[in-house]
């Protein structure tokens, strides 16, 4: 299997409402990110997770609270979500070699992401 | 943190000539360098990549070169196809660290449009 799951392909919600996008994959990849992409945009990084911990949340709202329950899974929880929050949401994995010193950069994987629309 | 320019933004091709799309990056610690090519309601995808102890690499009718001194990296597309329009994006990052090998830096974007 080389390819990244994403479910719900499209999601509409009210401003109160709670909901989840999910990931998964089974290359074995022990890196995965979730993107936020907006139209004629390139994605720009939210989350990082390695080894199933969270090593880099670039400054998003707390309305977005990602969740990687195992090697396989990734979550991203929406709650209280604003219209400007409306895009495509791309999970990717990839590998992770090592904890520190030199690590050989990795190459992405996407999903077919998300479609949110935030009503 | 890294900083990546693209151009041109948009790229008008007759089928069968050649397209360039140009990046720079400000942090001389990266050294990766992919290419995403995401069609109309797709995935970004892979098309090809560059690391820094290289500096040139091909696949078939695209390749990349990569001039580290100056700190840009170009992709070319020869024989264009309808199937390579698209938007294309650079990218780059260091993993010379934890902190910074998950920061994948994308370019703006290029629409290339190849017409028949």
């Amino acid at each position: 299997d080389t390819e990244v799951t994403q479910t719900p392909k499209h999601l509409v919600m009210g401003m109160t409402n709670k909901k989840s996008l999910k990931c998964e994959q089974h290359m074995g990849h022990r890196a995965m990110y979730w993107y936020k992409q907006k139209a004629k945009k390139p994605p720009e990084l939210m989350f990082v997770y390695s080894y199933e911990k969270l090593s880099i949340n670039e400054s998003v709202p707390s309305r977005f609270s990602p969740e990687c329950p195992n090697s396989s899974l990734l979550n991203l929880h929406l709650h209280a979500l604003q219209p400007e929050d409306s895009a495509l949401y791309l999970c990717a994995s990839s590998q992770a070699v090592g904890r520190g010193g030199l690590l050989w950069a990795n190459v992405l994987t996407f999903g077919a992401g998300s479609r949110l629309t935030v009503l | 943190g890294e900083n990546v320019e693209q151009h041109p933004s948009t790229l008008s091709v007759q089928e069968g000539d050649s397209a360039v799309i140009k990046c720079t990056y400000s942090d001389s610690a990266s050294n990766y360098f992919p290419w995403y090519k995401q069609e109309l309601g797709k995935r970004p995808q892979l098309i090809i990549d560059i690391r820094s102890n290289v500096g040139e690499k091909k696949d078939q009718r695209i390749a990349v070169t990569l001039n580290k001194t100056a700190k840009h990296f170009s992709l070319h597309i020869t024989e264009t196809q309808p199937e390579d329009s698209a938007v294309y994006f650079c990218a780059a990052t260091s993993s010379m660290t934890t902190d910074s090998w998950g920061k994948l830096q994308f370019g703006a974007g290029t629409q290339v449009v190849v017409t028949p």
